[in-house]
């Protein structure tokens, strides 16, 4: 099966400071890729749709200068989480999107990041 | 508008119970669900689409588009089936329901 990776699984960072979380597809091409946030105990939150080579997608009420996205290559994409405040510790989860002979596309998850503001 | 609901946060029951997930969904066109799982302190993971028909780990769930719903059974529950469940809608994105915790005591 599809496999994604998130580097670093856990950070601890100072508030006011930017923090980069890395998401991989390993074993295939992803020219889609999601970020979520999940609070604990509640569900996933979509924050934006990544596209390979261009700008990406931003749900309502996201703010996409706080939260860049860059999806430079077909198996990267990045998130960084500029100028950190305490508010925006959570466990952030990116998803690549599979064309598959079933359904039209499936998702993979990857295993999370949880980032720590102080 | 597009939407999942899944009114239970928390469903208890022993081993050997049945069990049933509960999702409704709202969509105008022709939905396509999914099921996804997640253990503890591991990745969500993909347990069943419906359009496969499919029965993965003694669970099913069938589409009824008239109750426009995506129930998840399972006729004997396990200890190991204690999780997070939770019903998505695919619309180019997947939308998620706000989840239901299974517990399964022994």
């Amino acid at each position: 099966g599809a496999v994604v990776s998130q580097h670093p699984s856990w950070v601890i960072c100072k508030s006011g400071t930017s923090v980069k979380i890395e998401c991989r597809s390993l074993d295939f091409q992803a020219t889609t890729m999601f970020w979520y946030r999940q609070f604990p105990k509640q569900s996933l939150m979509l924050m934006a749709t990544s596209n390979e080579g261009s700008k990406a997608t931003y749900e309502q009420g996201v703010e996409k200068d706080k939260f860049l996205i860059n999806h430079a290559s077909l198996t990267l994409s990045t998130l960084t989480v500029t100028s950190a405040h305490p508010e925006d510790s959570s466990f952030y989860i990116c998803s690549a999107r599979v064309p598959t002979r079933a359904t039209l596309y499936e998702q993979y998850f990857g295993p999370g990041t949880r980032l720590t503001v102080t | 508008a597009q939407r999942v609901t899944q009114p239970e946060k928390l469903l208890s029951v022993f081993k050997g119970a049945p069990v049933e997930l509960k999702c409704n969904y709202s969509y105008s066109g022709s939905p396509e669900l999914f099921w996804y799982v997640q253990y503890s302190r591991q990745r969500l993971q993909l347990l069943l689409r419906h359009i496969s028909r499919e029965s993965i780990k003694g669970f099913t769930a069938d589409l009824n588009k008239g109750e426009t719903s995506f129930h998840l059974k399972k006729p004997f529950a396990q200890e190991e089936d204690s999780a997070m469940y939770y019903c998505a809608l695919s619309t180019g994105k997947l939308i998620f329901g706000q989840g239901t915790t299974l517990q399964v005591k022994p």
